[in-house]
């Protein structure tokens, strides 16, 4: 069974300042995605990466996928109040719809 | 367009009643599903519809939890005899078919057992 540890799993930080979380696998990812999730809400999906290397950008956002496909991070620049929620990174399995989701990494961003 | 939507919102039980909660998916999205968050937890798959082919049961963590979808509209989940540990976020997605498409997921619902 694949697990995703993700860490910090708390994270508490004053506006304006950058941030890195992590997310790394048990085993080789088949599909990485990031979500957001504000309180209240469902996750919303950010990102998703497939290719080992790869790095996409979202505004602030910047997320990287390891060369081995086991590990990734997201790294926000210049946090601001809206960016305050839960980060979940999940696989979905090769040829599956489940998703494995990790527990997230709970962002609050201080003004 | 809408999105999931899902009721009750917020849902407060007795410890051995029996729950219902509904899931309207997005319109045209074949494919359904149900994850159960628990406090502190990542999501956990319980149950996947997709077009008029058997469900995937294979995450349900008891017979207490049953789930059934009409065609492709509307989703129940059912929690008979409801423990404390049944106390979670229930969340429904759907996505346009089942071969990793993006999953858009409703607002869940919070579900307390006394």
């Amino acid at each position: 069974t694949q697990l995703l540890e993700q860490s910090p799993q708390f994270l508490s930080i004053q506006e304006g300042e950058n941030l890195t979380v992590y997310c790394n696998s048990s085993s080789v990812f088949s599909s990485l995605q990031w979500y957001r999730q504000e309180p209240g809400e469902g996750p919303v999906l950010l990102v998703t990466v497939v290719t080992g290397g790869e790095v996409k950008k979202l505004k602030r956002l910047t997320f990287q996928f390891g060369d081995a496909r086991k590990d990734s991070s997201l790294h926000i620049t210049a946090a601001q109040p809206g960016d305050t929620g839960l980060y979940l990174c999940a696989d979905s399995g090769a040829g599956s719809y489940q998703l494995t989701f990790g527990k997230g990494t709970k962002l609050s961003v201080i003004p | 367009g809408a999105g999931v939507s899902q009721s009750p919102s917020n849902k407060v039980t007795e410890k051995g009643k029996d729950v219902e909660l509904r899931c309207d998916p997005i319109s045209g999205h074949t494919a359904l599903y149900w994850y159960r968050q628990r406090l502190g937890q990542g999501l956990e798959f319980l149950i996947y519809f997709q077009g008029n082919s058997a469900p995937d049961k294979s995450g349900l963590p008891s017979d207490r939890f049953s789930a059934e979808r009409t065609g492709e509209s509307v989703s129940t989940l059912t929690i008979q005899r409801t423990q404390q540990e049944d106390s979670a976020v229930y969340l429904c997605a759907s996505s346009l078919d089942g071969s990793k498409e993006t999953q858009y997921f409703g607002p869940g619902t919070r579900l307390l057992v006394l």
